[in-house]
């Protein structure tokens, strides 16, 4: 089974500066989905930026931007220019292709504080 | 992205009874999902709800427990039966949009058994 691990449970930045959070997957496939989503104290889940797995490039959404290390099986989330509004539980998320209809595999979230 | 509602978005309850969650969606979609976040947790699937067939559930939850219905493209339903604290928890509808390769979240529905 595919296994997401989020090393860091509480990350804190000032604000206007740059927060990387990280995320470990395992998997023995080759083609895959990789999401990042952000939890405000709302509990509305919002997504943030997607990665397919066969795409070299790494994806870029405004102000974040992941890292993405197919090999090392590694997806981590940059945040620049941090603000106040970011503040939230960032969950990284794992989804099979293949035209499977399974779901998300969560990481158990970073909680993200914004210093002002 | 699909506009996702859930009905209700909080509701306390009495152990023993049960609760019947709806997800209503704007446009039709293949897949739909139903997970379940306890406090403090993050998110576990807990089944996919599949039209016109009985819904795929993931291991550790059962029919009898988390009964769903989708009986069309754009609505499904989860009920939470003979309700018990620990089934306190955040429940959220998703749905895989058009390409399968994003899926989006409703607002959850907050429970609280007592």
């Amino acid at each position: 089974a595919q296994t997401v691990t989020q090393s860091q449970p509480e990350m804190s930045v000032q604000e206007a500066e740059t927060v990387t959070l990280s995320c470990t997957y395992d998997t023995s496939e080759s083609d895959y989905y990789l999401f990042w989503y952000k939890q405000p104290p709302s509990r509305q889940m919002i997504l943030v930026i997607r990665q397919e797995a066969y795409k070299q490039q790494n994806a870029t959404e405004n102000r974040f931007s992941v890292n993405f290390q197919k090999a090392a099986k590694s997806f981590s989330l940059k945040i620049s220019d941090s603000q106040l509004g970011d503040a939230a539980m960032y969950f990284c998320a794992y989804r099979e292709t293949g035209g499977g209809a399974d779901g998300l595999t969560f990481g158990k979230g970073t909680h993200l504080i914004i210093q002002p | 992205s699909a506009v996702i509602s859930q009905k209700p978005s909080r509701d306390i309850c009495q152990r023993g009874t049960s609760l019947t969650i709806q997800c209503q969606v704007d446009s039709q979609v293949t897949m739909m999902f139903w997970y379940r976040q306890q406090p403090g947790q993050s998110l576990t699937l807990i089944a996919t709800a599949n039209q016109g067939s009985e819904a795929t559930y993931e291991s550790g939850f059962v029919i009898d427990k988390f009964p769903i219905s989708r009986p069309n493209l754009t609505f499904s339903t989860l009920t939470v039966s003979n309700m018990s604290p620990e089934d306190s928890s955040i429940y959220l509808c998703s749905v895989a949009g058009i390409f399968g390769n994003t899926i989006y979240f409703g607002e959850g529905s907050w429970l609280t058994v007592v």
